[in-house]
């Protein structure tokens, strides 16, 4: 039973840029929420996508933005890149979007910008 | 919002007990969780409380009282491999899983 996986695993960019980082639910997920965490800081929630749709959004502008797919992964896509958007992006599944399920998360995608 | 409050980092001393307390202001509450983080690695699962009480689950068990805002995770028996950063995170209510994470308390396990 394969996890959460994300691509790609590293990523370097030039300020200014777009990025797109996929994720892949574990099975059975139908819930997944993307997060930033800069070093030596706790993940921070940027959105949540069910059914297809963003649910929640956290304090992130709006070059963030996200898509699900009908087969529950996801996509996270950052636009007018900057240096402060450099972060190790964590990808989490759940098996619902309010239960207790806990979330499982991926190995994330370690993104620098320069 | 949720602020979220857990002490930077800890020392604690192989086969000892130690405990990672977690404070938190919220607007609204959900559920806590603590995950555990390896350097470099996603965070795993460690636990969740709703409601007040402990909740133990081998060497691990945590704590929650709504009243006060306040979590604790214990960890006994220490292992070196529990070196690792402990998360504290609070989900708020609704129907969706927005999950706020505190900055992880920075475990080191000493021989």
């Amino acid at each position: 039973d394969a996890g959460v996986t994300q691509s790609p695993t590293h990523l370097i960019k030039t300020r200014g840029q777009q990025v797109t980082l996929r994720c892949s639910p574990k099975s059975g997920h139908d819930t997944v929420s993307w997060y930033q965490q800069a070093l030596g800081q706790g993940p921070q929630f940027i959105f949540q996508y069910y059914e297809e749709e963003e649910r929640q959004r956290g304090n992130f502008p709006d070059r963030f933005s996200g898509h699900q797919f009908p087969n529950y992964s996801s996509e996270l896509n950052v636009n007018a890149l900057l240096l402060g958007d450099s972060a190790l992006y964590l990808c989490a599944s759940s098996a619902s979007p309010g239960g207790r399920d806990e979330q499982y998360f991926g190995p994330g995608t370690r993104l620098t910008v320069t | 919002g949720q602020n979220i409050d857990q002490p930077t980092e800890m020392t604690a001393t192989e086969g000892a007990i130690v405990q990672i307390n977690c404070t938190y202001q919220t607007s609204g509450f959900n559920g806590l969780f603590w995950y555990q983080q390896h350097a470099g690695e996603a965070p795993t699962f460690l636990s969740y409380n709703v409601l007040d009480g402990l909740e133990e689950k081998g060497r691990f068990s945590s704590f929650l009282s709504r009243s006060k805002g306040y979590s604790y995770l214990l960890l006994k028996e220490l292992q070196m491999k529990d070196s690792a950063s402990y998360l504290c995170a609070v989900r708020e209510p609704g129907g969706y899983q927005k999950v706020t994470f505190g900055i992880g308390t920075k475990l080191q396990v000493i021989p």
